[in-house]
């Protein structure tokens, strides 16, 4: 099993691009999310999923969008990126429901906005 | 609503020490609670678990978390630190009901002096 993979590793977009960021899990989860994670603020949450063709805001969701059309799949969008946008983002994804719910991470993605 | 405090953003021991990393939490419902750790570049990866039972839990690399109601604690320790420890560290906690999600907490990095 490859686990969570995210795809790409790297990129560097200038203020007011746009990008996906791809995120695919092998291991028939329910739950998917991506956070970001920068210096001093630990993980924060962005969007969350907790099943196909449902998402759900986390706490950091401004300026970023969500979509799960497969179960699969779990995609992060930036319409228009900003320079507080630089950060790495790391895709999760677990059991549902009653279960104790531990996460799997992808490697993540170091997205620099210039 | 779920709450984890780690105390001490930067932790020192020497290699061969032991090592202690503080995790308090709050929850209005019986917790699940979790360890994680992230070495250099990479996703964050499950070092143990507490559910329900035993409340000394044993993870990888020699790590174990002993769950303290009565202190809302889950420290993290391992007898003999070794220099591939060197990493940050989560803690995390969870409630039990169904629409509750992992709360991480800031982070904790290792750091392991020869």
């Amino acid at each position: 099993n490859a686990g969570v993979t995210q795809t790409p590793k790297f990129r560097v977009l200038k203020t007011g691009q746009s990008m996906t960021l791809l995120c695919a899990q092998d291991m028939n989860h329910e739950y998917m999310y991506w956070y970001r994670q920068d210096p001093g603020m630990g993980l924060r949450l962005i969007h969350y999923s907790v099943g196909e063709g449902t998402t759900a805001k986390g706490e950091v969701p401004d300026g970023y969008n969500v979509s799960r059309l497969k179960k699969q799949n779990f995609l992060l969008g930036l319409e228009s990126a900003a320079p507080s946008q630089t950060s790495v983002y790391f895709c999760a994804s677990s059991y549902g429901g009653s279960t104790s719910g531990e996460q799997y991470f992808g490697p993540g993605t170091r997205l620099t906005v210039t | 609503a779920q709450s984890v405090t780690q105390l001490g953003s930067h932790v020192s021991v020497s290699e061969g020490a032991l090592v202690l990393l503080r995790c308090n939490y709050s929850s209005s419902v019986p917790p699940y609670l979790f360890w994680y750790v992230q070495y250099p570049n990479q996703g964050l990866q499950l070092l143990l678990k507490y559910t329900t039972g035993a409340t000394l839990v044993k993870g990888i690399n020699g790590f174990e978390a002993e769950f303290k109601k009565s202190e809302t604690s889950f420290h993290l320790t391992k007898p003999s630190a070794h220099m591939s420890d060197a990493a940050e560290y989560f803690c995390a906690v969870r409630g039990m009901n169904r629409d509750d999600k992992i709360i991480f907490g800031k982070g904790t990095r290792l750091h392991i002096l020869p």
